[in-house]
C-alpha cells in the first residue's frame, strides 16, 4: 500500500459529460501529481502542485482541470468527455524535496462511451 | 523538451539470466533519474533513484547506472526471477528542478522459467 488513495476506482461515463477524479496524498506529503495513461501513450504528466500551488504543468488539455486544496487532497476534473479520454488516470505523492521519489495510487479507470 | 527513450520492444530473458534495460535521453542532463516497476493495472513503484554525480547505485538484485556523457541510463536485475516480470520505467524532472516527472514509455520484460 502507497499511502495514495484514489476514489473512485473505475468510472464509467457518457460523451460530454464531467466527472471528478480524487486523490488524498500521503500523509505529510506536499505534492501532488495527475498522470493519465493509454494503451498506446504511455505514461503521460498531466500536472503538478505544490503545497496547493500549481507548480509544473505537462500537455493537459483545457477541457481538464486541477487543484489541491488546503488540505492537500487533490481532485482533477474532467469535462466535455471524448471517447479518447478513456484512459487510466494516476496520482502521485511526493515529500518537500526536489529530488523525491513519487508514491503512485492505484488509479482510477475511466471508461467514456 | 526531453524526450525519454526505452526499448519499446518486450524483453524476454531465460530465468537466472541478467536482464538489462536502456533508458536514453534527449538535451540536458538532469540532476537525477529514477526507476519503476509497473504491473498490469497498477501504479508504478519506485526501485531506484540516481543522482547525476552518481555512476552507479545497488539495491539487492538491481543495478542502475548513469553516463551523463552518452545521455543514458542502464537498468540490471541479476540473477532474475519470474516474479520480475513488469514493465519497467524510467523518469526524469525535465523542468529542472520544478518537478515535472516525466517518464518514458517503459520496457516490458518477461522472465521465462
Amino acid at each position: 500500500d502507497s499511502g495514495v488513495t484514489q476514489t473512485p476506482k473505475h468510472l464509467i461515463t457518457a460523451t460530454g459529460q464531467r466527472v471528478t477524479l480524487r486523490c488524498s496524498p500521503r500523509s505529510g506529503d506536499l505534492s501532488v501529481y495527475w498522470y493519465q495513461q493509454s494503451l498506446d501513450q504511455g505514461l503521460q504528466f498531466l500536472i503538478q502542485y505544490y503545497n496547493g500551488e500549481e507548480r509544473a504543468k505537462g500537455n493537459i488539455l483545457e477541457r481538464f482541470s486541477a487543484q489541491q486544496f488546503p488540505d492537500l487532497h487533490s481532485e482533477l476534473n474532467l469535462s466535455s468527455l471524448e471517447l479518447g479520454d478513456s484512459a487510466l488516470y494516476f496520482c502521485a505523492s511526493s515529500g518537500r524535496g526536489t529530488n523525491e521519489k513519487l508514491f503512485f495510487g492505484s488509479g482510477t479507470q475511466l471508461s467514456v462511451l | 523538451s526531453q524526450k525519454i527513450e526505452q526499448n519499446s520492444e518486450a524483453l524476454n530473458i531465460q530465468e537466472g539470466k541478467t536482464a538489462t534495460l536502456t533508458c536514453n535521453y534527449t538535451n540536458y542532463s538532469p540532476a537525477y533519474l529514477q526507476w519503476y516497476r509497473q504491473d498490469p493495472g497498477r501504479g508504478p513503484v519506485f526501485l531506484l533513484l540516481i543522482r547525476e554525480n552518481e555512476k552507479e547505485k545497488r539495491k539487492e538484485r538491481l543495478k542502475v547506472t548513469f553516463d551523463t556523457t552518452l545521455k543514458q541510463s542502464l537498468f540490471h536485475i541479476t540473477a532474475s526471477q519470474p516474479a520480475d516480470s513488469a514493465t519497467y520505467l524510467c523518469a526524469l524532472d525535465e523542468s529542472g528542478g520544478y518537478q515535472k516527472v516525466t517518464f518514458g514509455t517503459g520496457t516490458k520484460l518477461q522472465v521465462i522459467p
